[in-house]
């Protein structure tokens, strides 16, 4: 069965400082992948996306990601944190083929220290 | 391009009472999800329609909750009887296939008291 794992419920970053959020995956098939954002009181918001493509994803808001298949990971980075970065961050996994459901981890929010 | 549309934004209702939720999705979108996501969690995926079809719903408690898509269009969520556990935020989405991504509505926050 397909799972994610997100390690770290909260991340705390200062501002400038290098953002890291983990994300794991379990699959016996390959996945798709992505990271959604959430800010408060707000649905989620897809930030980047890995379908079998290059292995290094970029995305909006100066993320990217990189799937490491022998680490099973993909792992969610921005060299300098923004104020504006503060929010709740998700990791999905959808397979990409046999059952199509999208299973999210249990999120990690992220606060930026001025 | 519109996005998704869910009402309403919020919801407060006493146990035992019955609710219902509504999603538009983007149009020519095949796949419409309904997520519950209760506080300090990850959304949890409920029922999961291509076109008017339901692909998956081992997950919804349908002693006391159902969805349908008719047209497979628009959805409606409910729950009927309301217990206390059922705060949450539900998520509606969709995506043009299931293999594509998801885009979210922003969500009807249900407080049951």
């Amino acid at each position: 069965a397909q799972s994610v794992t997100q390690l770290g419920s909260h991340v705390s970053v200062s501002e400038g400082a290098l953002v890291l959020l983990r994300c794991n995956y379990s699959s016996s098939v390959p996945p798709y992948l992505f990271w959604y954002v959430q800010y408060p009181n707000q649905g989620l918001q897809l930030l980047l996306k890995y379908t079998s493509a290059a292995t290094l994803v970029k995305g909006i808001n100066g993320f990217e990601a990189e799937f490491k298949k022998s680490e099973t990971s993909f792992h969610l980075t921005k060299p300098s944190a923004h104020m504006s970065d503060a929010a709740e961050y998700f990791c999905a996994v959808n397979l990409a083929s046999g059952t199509y459901k999208y299973i999210f981890g249990t999120g990690t929010r992220l606060k930026v220290l001025a | 391009e519109a996005g998704v549309a869910q009402s309403p934004r919020y919801k407060i209702i006493e146990k035992r009472q019955s609710v219902a939720f509504w999603c538009n999705p983007i149009s020519g979108h095949a796949t419409l999800y309904w997520y519950q996501q209760i506080l300090g969690q990850g959304p949890k995926l409920l029922i999961q329609f291509q076109n008017n079809g339901v692909v998956d719903d081992s997950q919804l408690p349908k002693d006391r909750f159902s969805a349908e898509r008719l047209k497979g269009v628009d959805s409606t969520l409910k729950i009927q009887p309301a217990k206390l556990e059922d705060s949450a935020v539900y998520l509606c989405a969709s995506s043009l296939d299931q293999h594509t991504e998801a885009f979210f509505g922003q969500g009807t926050r249900l407080t049951v008291v």
